[in-house]
């Protein structure tokens, strides 16, 4: 079965820098756009950052551009999220989660069930 | 950049209740919409994509319609279940915008 897993969260000060990982198994993790969504305590669902299946494109949120980059390593099935000048706001649950595409867009149909990042001094 | 919103923000319903929640594009984004439900600590689950396509497994009470800037999500018959927030997101245009969320919650 189809399985995200997300790690490396924690309590950073602002400022500093973090990488989260998702690690996937039961599907062909290279043929797939595997995407960031990240959710404040207490707030909705923010898009973050999508990786194309090869890594040939990346596409960012405006709140992170600049700061955070996505990669993926496809030998080791694994998604990564760099995450740099961290501020308070960035405080959130953050879910890899897997793109389905179909005739109308993509959609995301599995989701990891996420690490929590705490920005604070 | 295309803006999601959706109402009511908040709703209470009894089990067996008709639910019906309206999800607005700020421009038409075709039929590039999908709808998910959360449960408190959980993660998102994908619910509809394609603005009316139910992802498998999703019980038939759940329908969807819509097209350009107008969508609708519907439960036909509310069941303890199914007490959740739901977000649509627009996947016309990367930037991937989720709604602002409706809560769905016990009258």
């Amino acid at each position: 079965q189809v399985q995200l897993v997300e790690s490396g969260g924690g309590v950073v000060q602002p400022g500093r820098s973090l990488r989260l990982s998702c690690a996937a198994s039961g599907f062909t993790f290279k043929n797939d756009g595997i995407h960031w969504v990240r959710q404040a305590p207490g707030k909705g669902l923010e898009w973050v950052a999508v990786i194309w299946y090869d890594g040939s494109n990346k596409y960012y949120g405006d709140s992170v551009k600049g700061r955070f980059t996505i990669s993926r390593d496809n030998s080791k099935n694994t998604l990564y999220l760099q995450m740099n000048s961290l501020r308070a706001e960035d405080t959130a649950v953050y879910y890899c989660a897997r793109e389905g595409l179909g005739a109308s867009g993509i959609f995301l149909d599995y989701w990891g069930q996420g690490t929590l990042v705490t920005v604070s001094s | 950049d295309i803006q999601m919103t959706q109402s009511p923000s908040s709703l209470s319903a009894s089990v067996g209740d008709r639910v019906t929640i309206t999800c607005r594009a700020s421009q038409s984004i075709s039929n590039y919409l999908n709808w998910y439900q959360q449960k408190p600590g959980k993660a998102p689950k994908l619910l509809v994509y394609a603005a009316s396509t139910l992802q498998s497994g999703v019980p038939s009470r759940f329908s969807a319609s819509g097209s350009g800037t107008d969508f609708t999500l519907t439960i036909s018959s509310l069941q303890p279940e199914d007490f959740a927030t739901y977000y649509c997101q627009q996947s016309y245009r990367t930037g991937f915008v989720f709604g602002p969320g409706t809560k769905v919650d016990i009258k």
